[in-house]
């Protein structure tokens, strides 16, 4: 059963516009997000985390928006860049604090195509 | 220098083969993970390490055997390859307490 889903396999934004990703979780012990970003032949790197305590957090031209009721998280890109295009990969962790394992339960991940 | 490194980045093997991924990090990091990707499925958790002596399951475990050798060296093995183990193979490291976890270039394994 997949815990943490993206729905939309691909978004494709014209540059300078506003790229919003989404994400759906189901377990309710998830207390850390967090968006990676991955391009061909390379591993996932990390963009940017919210933990449970907030509803929204901002670094640069990255957004990322919590709703604990809805159990929803979206990621925003303003403006969007064709440097930006890549696959978008969110994630959760239910033991984040702590001397813990800081296990990551992940999305399927979204294509982001942004033409120039 | 790559902090986190994966070795082969490619390999081809046939069904039955045993085979060793081999990761290494020099970030000095506690915790390591292996990851698989496979399409439309995002990462799956193979397994994880806290310390050299502790070794746990992840949720798709079976199929697969790790070691981890060193505080820098984590590496899986297929005892006997079969063509659903056809991924791309992710090793990930973690400092600790909300630390984000970094992760190797990947390997990409094709078992026929």
């Amino acid at each position: 059963d997949q815990q943490v889903k993206q729905n939309s396999p691909s978004l494709s934004v014209q540059e300078g516009r506003i790229s919003i990703l989404n994400c759906d979780y189901t377990n309710s012990m998830f207390d850390y997000f967090l968006w990676y970003k991955k391009y061909p032949a390379e591993g996932p790197t990390f963009l940017i985390s919210i933990s449970s305590i907030k509803d929204k957090n901002e670094d640069g031209r990255f957004t990322v928006f919590l709703n604990k009721s809805a159990k929803h998280l979206s990621l925003h890109i303003v403006p969007s860049q064709p440097g930006d295009s890549a696959v978008y990969f969110c994630a959760a962790s239910g033991d984040a604090g702590g001397t813990s394992y800081g296990k990551l339960t992940f999305g399927q991940g979204t294509i982001l195509t942004v033409h120039p | 220098d790559a902090d986190v490194t994966q070795t082969p980045r490619n390999r081809i093997t046939k069904t039955g083969k045993r085979i060793m991924l081999e990761c290494s990090q020099t970030k000095g990091h506690d915790r390591m993970y292996w990851y698989r990707q496979d399409p439309g499925l995002g990462l799956r958790l193979i397994y994880y390490s806290f310390d050299v002596k502790d070794i746990n399951k992840g949720e798709i475990s079976d199929g697969y055997s790790v070691s981890r050798q060193a505080q820098a060296k984590f590496s899986l093995s297929l005892e006997s390859a079969i063509p659903n183990q056809t991924a791309l193979y992710f090793c990930a490291t973690r400092r600790g307490e909300w630390e984000t976890q970094y992760f190797g270039p990947g390997t990409r394994l094709l078992v026929l």
